[in-house]
């Protein structure tokens, strides 16, 4: 069965600083990769994913992520945070037809002014 | 367009009680997902559909829930004699089809809380 683990539930930075969010699957296949954020009573909404087009992916609101096969990596990152990146974000995998989302635990981001 | 929407936003029942939560996808998209989130975790897949049909129900936990979408489009999520381990937010999301390329569209959830 497929898993995901994200290092850190909690992570904190300075504003302006770099944002750094990890995120290991358990794949020898590579799969579908997404990153999903959470805001404070809303939905889950989706910041970017990797479909094999290309290995360093961008996403809103500034973020990318880089798929590292070696690795079976899928880290989160941007240059520099600010006080509205505050949230959950979580990394999901899918590897079949039917797009049955596997999630991780999920890090919470805390942006210090 | 609306989104993904889900109605109670909150319910509060008794132990051994029946629920229903409603899930309104977008318009046109033909698969339909739910998940369970327990707190301090990511959300777990429970079933999905493909039109009017279960494709996976895999993730139901037991034989106390059941979903149901009769015309493909609004679904419905039933728990029976619901228990104090059920009380998490239950998610709705849908996407276009079932390609695993295809981004799924998460409701705002329903917050479930059995007393």
């Amino acid at each position: 069965a497929q898993s995901v683990t994200q290092l850190g539930s909690h992570v904190s930075v300075s504003e302006g600083a770099l944002v750094l969010l990890r995120c290991n699957y358990s794949s020898s296949v590579p799969p579908y990769l997404f990153w999903y954020v959470q805001y404070p009573n809303q939905g889950l909404q989706l910041l970017l994913k990797y479909t094999s087009a290309a290995t360093l992916v961008k996403g809103i609101n500034g973020f990318e992520a880089e798929f590292k096969k070696s690795e079976t990596s899928f880290h989160l990152t941007k240059p520099s945070a600010h006080m509205s990146d505050a949230a959950e974000y979580f990394c999901a995998v899918s590897m079949e037809y039917g797009n049955k989302l596997v999630f991780g635990a999920g890090t919470i981001l805390r942006v210090k002014s | 367009g609306a989104g993904v929407s889900q109605t109670p936003s909150n319910k509060v029942t008794e132990k051994g009680k029946y629920v229903e939560l409603r899930c309104d996808p977008i318009s046109g998209h033909t698969a339909l997902y739910w998940y369970r989130q327990s707190l301090g975790q990511g959300p777990e897949f429970l079933i999905y559909f493909q039109g009017t049909g279960a494709a996976d129900d895999s993730g139901l936990p037991n034989d106390r829930f059941f979903a149901v979408r009769p015309e493909g489009s609004v679904s419905t999520l039933k728990i029976q004699r619901t228990e104090r381990g059920d009380s998490a937010v239950y998610l709705c999301a849908s996407s276009l089809d079932p390609d695993g390329n295809n981004e799924q569209f998460f409701g705002p959830g329903t917050r479930l809380t059995v007393l």
